[in-house]
């Protein structure tokens, strides 16, 4: 397995409170992704990281920012969490661009 | 932009009887395509996948999937099924152009039960 973990692994949070991911590789790989889970959705990309500092939006950016100040490291931050925002969050990883990529563990967020 | 369509939502197998989970999908160009799978409160795995070359790719745990341009569909088979293949199961879509860097687009899944 792709050496990726992400913390917290579950969190409970209130409305309107700033909440942050994060995604952690032992792989070295280049490329980084946020996804989201909900049911009836399958996984939708948020964001994505080409590189240390170099990041891009993806389908359902709105609400979210992240962050890679070194190759390891990919955060994602809910500035003012929504209910909306209730989802499970995956992060991936791949060395190439059009190569496989590899999933988290996993982030199960809660917004009461 | 790219789609990908898993038009069974559920879908019922019998123990030793054999499985195709189907997929469609909208791209311009020939694209990257994935099969992976994600057991209850897991991570996604990966089954398999196709890049170039042989449009049949054999992946783990027996599966197989084809991969047919004209029909723009990537399914997925499994000759005899076993209690263990019960999961979530997810086609997805990577572009060739644009450095592909942007993510890959996933169908809605298929949800895998097995019966007895």
């Amino acid at each position: 397995d792709a050496g990726i973990t992400q913390s917290p692994r579950h969190k409970v949070t209130e409305t309107g409170t700033p909440v942050t991911l994060r995604c952690h590789q032992t792989e070295n790989h280049r490329y980084m992704y946020w996804y989201r889970q909900d049911p009836g959705h399958g996984l939708r990309l948020i964001h994505y990281s080409y590189g240390v500092k170099d990041t891009d939006k993806g389908e359902v950016s709105d609400g979210y920012s992240v962050s890679r100040s070194k190759t390891e490291d990919f955060l994602l931050t809910l500035e003012s969490a929504t209910s909306s925002q209730t989802s499970v969050y995956f992060c991936a990883i791949s060395d190439l661009p059009t190569d496989t990529q590899y999933f988290g563990p996993g982030t199960r967020l809660t917004v009461l | 932009a790219q789609s990908v369509t898993q038009p069974d939502i559920h879908i019922t197998v019998s123990e030793g009887a054999s499985l195709e989970l189907r997929c469609n999908y909208s791209y311009g160009a020939t694209p990257y395509l994935f099969w992976y799978v994600q057991s209850p409160g897991q991570g996604l795995q990966l089954l398999l996948k196709y890049f170039s070359g042989d449009t049949l790719v054999q992946g783990i745990k027996g599966f197989e999937a084809e991969f047919k341009r004209s029909q723009s569909s990537f399914n997925l088979r499994k000759p005899s099924v076993h209690w263990s293949d019960a999961a979530e199961y997810f086609c997805a879509v990577g572009r060739t152009s644009g450095g592909g860097a942007d993510g890959l687009t996933f169908g809605k899944g298929t949800h895998l039960i097995i019966q007895p």
